[in-house]
């Protein structure tokens, strides 16, 4: 029974490009979260998705970030024209849906923006 | 809105001694209370829960945590700890089961031979 999968582990881009961070959550699993963690913090929200539909990103910065969960497929996060401060490692979790408080979490894609 | 303080950035303690990591929380409702713990290069796994009904959770590892409503605490102890348990640990709210989990910043422990 697979975790989640979330890929690449370790993504280098340069200032201006794009990064596409993804996230295949558990088998039945029908949400999904993203998180930021930059070194000495903790994790930061940035947004709760479900099948096709966002729930809360209150936590998503306004413009270059967008994130999608659709019907077939993992679920992407992605930031356009990446600066240096969008350097972090973003986790990934998901959980069965409502009712279901534990989340199950991947092992981060460390985004490097040189 | 919900938010979570850990006062303790770095605790060293000397292996087979005991250990309390502490945490705050402060929300206008109920709450959901979890300790997830963080190996390095990994993600974060779940030490222990509490959703309702006894105040003092026992979890894995040998860890356990006491839900004081009166404090709005939730601190995480282990009586006696081993090299294997130096870790990240965070302490996390959520007010319901359909709401977001939100993370406080985290205690490294680091056990010492």
């Amino acid at each position: 029974n697979a975790g989640v999968m979330q890929n690449p582990r370790h993504l280098v881009r340069r200032r201006g490009q794009e990064a596409r961070l993804r996230c295949s959550p558990m088998k039945g699993h029908s949400h999904v979260y993203w998180y930021r963690q930059l070194p000495e913090e903790g994790l930061k929200f940035m947004v709760y998705l479900q099948k096709e539909n966002i729930i809360d990103e209150s936590g998503m910065p306004k413009e270059r970030f967008s994130a999608e969960f659709p019907k077939e497929g993992p679920s992407i996060l992605r930031i356009q024209q990446v600066v240096r401060g969008d350097s972090a490692a973003y986790f990934c979790a998901s959980s069965p849906g409502v009712g279901h408080v534990e989340l199950f979490f991947g092992s981060g894609t460390q985004l490097s923006v040189l | 809105a919900q938010s979570v303080t850990q006062l303790d950035s770095q605790v060293p303690v000397f292996e087979e001694a005991p250990v309390e990591l502490r945490c705050n929380y402060s929300s206008s409702v109920s709450v959901y209370l979890f300790w997830y713990v963080q190996y390095p290069n990994q993600g974060l796994q779940l030490l222990l829960k509490y959703l309702s009904g006894s105040t003092l959770v026992k979890g894995i590892n040998g860890f356990e945590a006491e839900f004081n409503k009166s404090q709005t605490s939730f601190h995480l102890r282990k009586p006696s700890v081993h090299i294997s348990d130096t870790a990240e640990y965070f302490c996390a709210v959520s007010e319901s089961s359909y709401d977001k989990v939100i993370f406080g910043p985290g205690t490294s422990l680091s056990v010492i031979p």
